[in-house]
């Protein structure tokens, strides 16, 4: 299976900094990467899919980025609305696997 | 609006079955691949299986954590995926989801969730 570790597993963050959350995946997996966010309580949501690309009605202060085998997220302008749990997921072969979470928290 | 509401989620005893169900709407259901993912307490997201749609045979894969025991199929006419889940252990305790698969290209994600059920399995 392809294990994907993220880093780091929770920071905290002023509003208004940027923030940066790193998934490496345990061997090659293309652009298959996609980000979620979680609040407590709810269903993930869907914020970056293909490594890159921004799902629809996100704001563009969420950016994902690819080098080799690592993938970020950058959340620019952290608002109260997005300290949330943060998950990378690999789509490129099943099992599908998601990283462990990333929880964003406020300072 | 797509809608994906889950249900038949509760409290059942280890060794014993539960189905759940996915019943979407707002979307042309049969077209879409259909996953699972499951979140026990307090921990991350497990991926526990998918039915692609029908543009790809309805074919299934599963985590290995449940192959053999968890079942996934659809019902398209009514717009309905199921779970069916046997031999249950008290370490498949989570909330299940089910998701709609994305896709762009040849890229998968999953881009609207249900809300989730709780599964608990105790004696």
């Amino acid at each position: 299976d392809i294990q994907m570790t993220q880093s780091p597993s929770s920071l905290s963050a002023s509003v208004g900094d940027r923030v940066t959350i790193t998934c490496r995946a345990s061997q090659t997996i293309d652009s298959y990467l996609n980000w979620y966010q979680q609040k407590p309580g709810k269903a993930p949501k869907l914020l970056i899919f293909a490594a890159y690309s921004l799902e629809g009605g996100v704001p563009s202060k969420f950016s994902g980025r690819k080098s080799g085998t690592d993938f970020t997220l950058t959340i620019n302008n952290l608002q109260p609305e997005d300290f949330a749990v943060y998950f990378c997921q690999q789509t490129y072969t099943t099992p599908w696997t998601f990283g462990q979470g990333t929880k964003v928290e406020i300072k | 609006e797509v809608q994906l509401v889950e249900s038949g989620g509760g409290l059942v005893q280890p060794g014993r079955s539960l189905r759940l169900s996915c019943k979407g709407s707002g979307f042309a259901f049969g077209d879409y691949g259909m996953s699972w993912v499951r979140q026990a307490p307090g921990t991350g997201l497990e991926w526990i299986g998918f039915i692609r749609g029908k543009p790809f045979s309805e074919t299934t894969d599963y985590a290995a954590s449940v192959k053999g025991r968890f079942t996934v199929s659809r019902d398209d006419s009514k717009s309905v995926a199921y779970l069916e889940m046997n031999s249950l252990k008290t370490e498949d305790t989570a909330v299940y989801y089910c998701s709609r698969h994305k896709s762009s290209g040849v890229f998968r994600s999953l881009d609207y969730w249900g809300q989730g059920v709780l599964v608990t399995v105790s004696s």
